[in-house]
């Protein structure tokens, strides 16, 4: 049969409401974690990172969560607004020095 | 912040020809740069890890000599896509980890379109 490329899975949230972004990450030996953002035509965006000693980390209405049991990783946006679409990837690394491997992302898109 | 800066944000170029993309720090100086490239609606794929003085460590399956990387200076590394072919249109994302910090910046992307 035909193949099927894997396509970014995308969120709808209604503005005003919270998104909640997933990501598994692919490297038990990964420690340190970051979250982009992406529109259209540009280059990543920091978001917000986590090592893995800790679980969770909150930053200006984002909250990132970890969970190293099942290696899964998210990023929860409060009062989502429309500036908020855009694609959202995990990326992680072995130690903040290492290289970065990303995640196959997520495109958010918020509804007036 | 710390500012990545690229050039050309876009190429259009006859297949069989080479192009070159540049990747400057503009205030900080970077010992590493990382390449990346990115195909419409997937993620970013790294191609290579650039030092500065030494030669480029490449990712499985990416041809060193299909995509040439320089890193001669602390603000700069270039990509050479050489005899480019309509599949090597991509976005080609750079980023550079500061010296001082360790943190990493992004780019805004090279758009590669191979006619």
């Amino acid at each position: 049969g035909e193949s099927v490329g894997l396509h970014l899975p995308t969120l709808s949230v209604q503005e005003g409401d919270n998104s909640i972004i997933n990501c598994a990450y692919s490297n038990s030996a990964s420690d340190y974690f970051i979250w982009y953002k992406q529109e259209s035509g540009k280059g990543p965006q920091f978001i917000i990172d986590i090592r893995s000693n800790m679980d969770k980390r909150q930053g200006q209405r984002v909250t990132v969560l970890l969970n190293k049991t099942v290696k899964h990783l998210s990023l929860q946006i409060a009062a989502t607004q429309p500036g908020d679409s855009a694609v959202y990837f995990c990326a992680e690394s072995i130690n903040q020095g290492g290289k970065l491997i990303f995640g196959q992302g997520t495109e958010l898109s918020v509804k007036p | 912040g710390a500012v990545v800066s690229q050039h050309p944000s876009r190429v259009i170029c006859k297949s069989g020809t080479s192009v070159k993309i540049e990747c400057r720090s503009l205030d900080f100086q970077a010992t590493t740069m990382f390449w990346y490239r990115q195909f419409p609606k997937k993620s970013l794929m790294l191609m290579a890890t650039s030092n500065e003085g030494s030669k480029a460590t490449y990712e499985q399956g990416v041809e060193k000599d299909k995509f040439l990387i320089n890193h001669a200076s602390l603000t700069l590394s270039t990509l050479t896509v050489t005899s480019a072919h309509p599949e090597d249109s991509s976005f080609y994302i750079c980023s550079g980890r500061g010296i001082d910090t360790g943190e990493l910046f992004f780019g805004e992307g090279s758009r590669l379109t191979v006619l």
